[in-house]
């Protein structure tokens, strides 16, 4: 049973310091999907990569977060510095674009993220 | 742009009554639609999907759901619900066309007492 596999599951660092998370998309799958879930957002797009190209960020702070995918089988997302506002659960879900659609999205068990 | 409504932020019921949550949508390209369900503490799984051909589709857990093309909606519906079905349900649609982003909607949090 193929998964998103997700790490760390939990992260508790300090103000100011480099955080990076990582993602194990499902083999196969084109699409790569960044998110953050806050209770007062809800479900974010911070990024989007198809055939490992980033097509979209738009969603990401730009000066402090960055998102690579080195390889297929791996995806990074970076914040540096962290600050207290990030403090959220990232989600990375991957999937398949067929024609022109995007279909269903498999989703990681997320990166819980608490900045002091 | 395609957009998602989830018109209920928050639904209680009893265990073993009915339920029915609610998703509009609007776009003007063909659409495939997704409800995802997100248990406590984990990530967004699919419930069920529709791509084409009939529009009531079931999913898993006894869930169902509608694709009503008039009225842009796709709502979800179990005839009778369980105490472990208390999650967050997400309905999400991708526009066709080359716009390949999911938009999701904001969440109704279903909560299933005893």
């Amino acid at each position: 049973d193929a998964r998103v596999t997700q790490t760390p599951r939990h992260k508790v660092t300090e103000m100011g310091q480099e955080v990076t998370m990582r993602c194990q998309p499902i083999l196969g799958h084109n699409t790569v999907f960044w998110y953050r879930q806050t209770m007062m957002q809800g479900l974010e797009l911070l990024a989007y990569f198809r055939n490992r190209a980033p097509l979209d960020d738009s969603g990401m702070p730009k000066d402090r977060f960055s998102a690579e995918m080195p390889d297929a089988t791996l995806a990074t997302l970076k914040i540096q510095p962290s600050e207290p506002r990030d403090s959220a659960v990232y989600f990375c879900a991957s999937g398949l674009v067929r024609g022109q659609f995007q279909e269903t999205q498999y989703f990681g068990p997320g990166t819980r993220l608490l900045v002091l | 742009a395609q957009s998602v409504t989830q018109l209920d932020s928050q639904v209680p019921v009893f265990e073993e009554a009915p339920v029915e949550l609610r998703c509009n949508y609007s776009s003007s390209v063909s659409v495939y639609l997704f409800w995802y369900v997100q248990y406590p503490n984990q990530g967004l799984q699919l419930l069920l999907k529709y791509l084409s051909g009939s529009t009531l589709v079931k999913g898993i857990n006894g869930f169902e759901a509608e694709f009503n093309k008039s009225q842009t909606s796709f709502h979800l519906r179990k005839p009778s619900v369980h105490i472990s079905d208390t999650a967050e349900y997400f309905c999400a649609v991708t526009a066709g066309g080359g716009s390949y982003i999911p938009t999701f909607g904001r969440g109704t949090s279903l909560i299933v007492h005893p």
